[in-house]
């Protein structure tokens, strides 16, 4: 099961950091890749980033390129998103995914999501 | 690589057969394709995964086909709990991509 901590989310403002968390349990959590996945208010989903089960690989959306960084810490099954330079347009709700393969595949399980919302 | 579904809005009465487009502007990658729902309130739930595959607990009404650059889901009979939204996704490259959904609605 993938759940979701609640901490990390919450009112920023432009320019500003935060820094999302996702325990995960109920899974060999060191043999899958995560993602985090985003979704505007009213909008699509869209795939922010992905880092393989060891976490030697790490890939980014052009959009959140160089601002945020994906991490895993193994030993306590959490997944990671620290996010700098926000934007307006990174106002989301961000959900944490399990993937179906050690570096990529589909998502087979998804978090609850956690609200951020960057506004002056 | 980008998705484009289409058509955006479909309104369709239970019984009825939904078929939905996802056309992706290059090869994907060994047809890595997926499907997923998304019902108000809920997060989403994976249907199809490399194009065809049904995901486990998914009832046989879906099914998923198409290869390279276009692919489709199909619903064969709308049950009151399909009306939705849904997502195509590629996972073939290093960049995924969603396409923009198709909102399966009431008529």
């Amino acid at each position: 099961e993938l759940q979701q901590l609640d901490s990390g989310g919450g009112l920023v403002q432009p320019g500003g950091s935060l820094r999302l968390s996702c325990a995960a349990s109920g899974f060999t959590f060191n043999s899958y890749a995560m993602s985090w996945v985003r979704q505007a208010p009213g909008k699509g989903l869209e795939w922010v980033s992905t880092i393989s089960g060891g976490g030697g690989g790490t890939f980014y959306a052009d959009s959140v390129m160089g601002r945020f960084t994906i991490s895993r810490d193994n030993f306590n099954n959490t997944l990671n998103l620290q996010m700098y330079s926000l934007r307006v347009e990174d106002t989301a709700v961000y959900y944490c995914a399990k993937l179906s393969w050690y570096t990529s595949g589909w998502i087979d399980s998804w978090g609850r999501g956690t609200l951020v919302t960057v506004s002056s | 690589i980008v998705l484009t579904q289409s058509p955006g809005a479909l309104s369709l009465s239970p019984g009825e057969k939904a078929t939905l487009s996802c056309r992706a502007s290059q090869s994907v990658n060994n047809n890595y394709l997926a499907w997923y729902q998304e019902k108000p309130g809920q997060t989403p739930r994976l249907l199809i995964y490399g194009a065809s595959s049904r995901a486990t607990g998914i009832p046989d009404r879906f099914s998923g086909s198409g290869s390279t650059t276009d692919f489709t889901l199909t619903i064969s009979r709308l049950e009151p709990e399909d009306f939705a939204v849904y997502y195509c996704q590629q996972y073939g490259s290093s960049s995924w991509t969603f396409g923009q959904g198709t909102k399966v609605e009431i008529k």
